[in-house]
């Protein structure tokens, strides 16, 4: 079974600030991959990253950064110097195995105060 | 990436109703999928649509509630039959990324139907 754990369910910053949002996954698949999505409040959902489960290079892109850990089942995203777009509720996801379809963690809402 | 158009992006319907959900993508694609979110929560994956096959429902999901139709590869329609206020939510399609459009095994998503039953 795949599952996905956003413990954070929101978190509010000042603008400027740097804020981590937190992932877990599980899966008992060697072949997975990891998503980031954006959903703002208009409730697109936008494509951040994906990673797959035999890159463990972090990546990052602007401010946004991410930590992958295998070790701790981990997927960690970063934004740096926050702004008030940034507002949005973030979801990881998984995808494994020979399915395509994704699992999604609760979302976690993040506000940014101007 | 693929772009993907939803219609409509909002509606308000009454009970007992039905209402059928368009999605188009730019670019032909295996697989297409169907999610529900409901208000407040996360992602829910209703079915598989495949093309030249039947949809496959998720549990929870039934096709007399939800069917789905996929006539080719770059259109599907998922109708919310008899609807009721339980049924107010977003319904997003997706897809994967087509062939030289994107990483693979990479999922986009449309810009969500938001329904609202009173």
């Amino acid at each position: 079974a795949q599952k996905v754990t956003q413990a954070q369910t929101e978190i509010s910053v000042v603008e400027k600030e740097d804020v981590t949002l937190d992932c877990v996954y599980e899966t008992r698949d060697t072949t997975y991959y990891l998503f980031w999505y954006k959903q703002p409040p208009s409730g697109e959902l936008v494509f951040l990253i994906r990673r797959n489960s035999f890159d463990e290079q972090n990546e990052i892109s602007g401010r946004y950064s991410w930590n992958f850990q295998k070790s701790t089942s981990s997927f960690n995203f970063t934004i740096t110097a926050s702004q008030v777009v940034d507002s949005a509720v973030y979801f990881c996801a998984l995808n494994s195995g020979s399915a395509r379809q994704l699992t999604f963690g609760s979302g976690t809402q993040l506000t940014v105060l101007p | 990436s693929a772009v993907i158009s939803q219609k409509p992006s909002r509606d308000i319907c009454q009970r007992g109703t039905s209402l059928t959900i368009q999605c188009q993508v730019d670019s032909q694609v295996t697989m297409m999928f169907w999610y529900r979110q409901q208000p407040g929560q996360s992602l829910t994956l209703i079915a598989t649509a495949n093309q030249g096959s039947e949809a496959t429902y998720e549990s929870g999901f039934v096709i007399d509630k939800f069917p789905i139709s996929r006539p080719n590869l770059t259109f599907s329609t998922l109708t919310v039959s008899n609807m009721s206020p339980e049924d107010s939510s977003i319904y997003l399609c997706s897809v994967d990324a087509p062939p030289g459009r994107g990483s693979g095994n990479t999922i986009y998503f449309g810009e969500g139907s938001w329904l609202t039953v009173v």
